[in-house]
């Protein structure tokens, strides 16, 4: 099946700085959709994406729709300590039947220290 | 808006005994909606998709008799873990649709289900 490749897997980070992480996948995506998830808890949308080159922020956060398709990336900028968590591109693939259906990155988990 | 909550938060049975889940979209209606499970530290695995008022649509690997759906109204999805196992402890968690916003899918808290 489809697959998105996430990266970095892990990062840990020291209190303000910026971070980015990406996902790329071998074929065409539609959308793009960045999730955070604290533990204990169901994925929480950040920001979607709709169209390629799309360059979208959501108050710390900025994600863009690359140009082929194939890729997206997240960054977060002056990282605060409840930035903790993982991070999960997905997307939905180019020609898919399935109404909705996600693919899901491998996530990406942060650690940010005062 | 957008809320979609699981019932109940955490379960803990004994082995050969059957879960219900419950998912519900609380402020919008959805005609489908997304189980998937997660293990620690893992990524989401979708399991199938449900779908109002037709038969749920399981993905490769994922055990029909097992994993039973019910979608039985545009707010509630049910999902019943029968004769459970300790393998099937794990993270579920759902998913719905918002309609008319077919690229918006908001997530439920997740079930965490133990078996022992």
């Amino acid at each position: 099946g489809q697959q998105l490749n996430q990266s970095p897997q892990s990062m840990f980070i020291q209190e303000g700085e910026d971070v980015s992480m990406n996902c790329t996948s071998s074929s065409i995506f539609n959308t793009w959709l960045w999730y955070k998830q604290d533990p204990g808890e169901g994925p929480v949308l950040l920001i979607a994406l709709y169209k390629a080159g799309e360059l979208t922020s959501n108050g710390r956060l900025t994600a863009q729709f690359g140009i082929t398709r194939k890729d997206s990336f997240l960054n977060i900028s002056a990282s605060i300590p409840s930035d903790v968590g993982i991070y999960f591109c997905a997307g939905q693939p180019a020609g898919g039947t399935s109404y909705g259906k996600l693919t899901f990155g491998q996530g990406t988990i942060l650690t940010v220290h005062p | 808006g957008a809320v979609v909550s699981q019932h109940p938060s955490w379960v803990i049975c004994k082995s050969g005994t059957s879960v219900k889940i419950e998912c519900r979209s609380l402020d919008f209606q959805a005609t489908t909606m997304f189980w998937y499970r997660q293990f620690p530290k893992q990524s989401l695995m979708l399991m199938a998709t449900s779908n109002e008022g037709s038969k749920a649509t399981y993905e490769q690997g994922v055990e029909k008799d097992k994993f039973l759906i019910n979608h039985a109204s545009l707010t509630l999805s049910t999902l019943t873990v029968t004769s459970a196992h300790p393998e099937d402890s794990s993270f579920y968690i759902c998913s719905a649709i918002r309609e008319a916003f077919y690229n918006e899918q908001f997530f439920g808290p997740g079930t965490r289900l133990t078996v022992l």
